[in-house]
């Protein structure tokens, strides 16, 4: 079956230092990928998408690249700021109708001023 | 503005007692979803509703029953029978689409605790 792993956290940063957050998957046929943001005591929240090969998504000064031939779609942003200290979350949605998500297990980003 | 609401935002019941989450959507999605997510575990799925009159069970059902009466509306019971209820819940919504590019939109929880 599909499946999202993502990197182990927490990661803490110093303000302003640059984020990596690894997210490779496994499935069938092309899904669309996503990273989601929790904070505290809230829901999860969208943050980008991309939905083939190729694509890029960004919001927010965080991007992240579809990438089909090492089936990765690993999160960045160039300057991280105090107030991105949060859970983000990798996923996955099939195509062809599926519509149950398969979630990574969240990597906590701590950001130390 | 469109959204999910869930209420209450915390809830304590007495083990052995029954309660019921509520979840309310306004942006005319047709699916609707169930998540528990415990610390470290990420999210796990309880049950999914693609339409009306219409529910499935997810990975972790055992203790839990839903109903979709209304296209707005899919409310949680946990039932007694759930062994470790005390949780934060996180419901959602969807668009069901052929190329499952949609994202899911999230309520902002319920954290339920039973002693």
């Amino acid at each position: 079956g599909d499946s999202v792993t993502q990197m182990e956290g927490p990661v803490t940063l110093s303000e302003e230092a640059f984020l990596t957050i690894n997210c490779t998957y496994t499935a069938t046929g092309y899904p669309s990928l996503f990273w989601y943001v929790q904070y505290p005591g809230e829901g999860l929240q969208l943050l980008l998408k991309a939905t083939k090969a190729d694509d890029k998504g960004s919001n927010k000064g965080f991007e992240a690249t579809y990438r089909k031939e090492t089936t990765s779609f690993h999160l960045e942003k160039g300057s991280v700021q105090v107030s991105d200290s949060a859970v983000y979350f990798c996923a996955l949605r099939g195509p062809g109708g599926s519509y149950i998500p398969t979630f990574g297990r969240g990597t906590s980003l701590i950001v130390h001023p | 503005d469109g959204g999910i609401t869930q209420s209450p935002k915390y809830l304590f019941r007495k083990e052995g007692q029954n309660v019921t989450l509520s979840c309310e959507q306004n942006l005319n999605h047709d699916a609707m979803y169930w998540y528990r997510q415990d610390p470290g575990q990420g999210l796990r799925l309880i049950y999914y509703s693609q339409i009306v009159n219409d529910f499935q069970k997810g990975d972790i059902a055992e203790g839990y029953s839903v109903s979709r009466e209304k296209k707005e509306s899919f409310p949680l019971t946990v039932t007694s029978a759930q062994k470790n209820p005390t949780a934060f819940y996180l419901c959602a919504s969807s668009i069901v689409g052929q190329t499952g590019s949609s994202p899911l939109h999230f309520g902002n929880g319920t954290r339920l605790t039973v002693t």
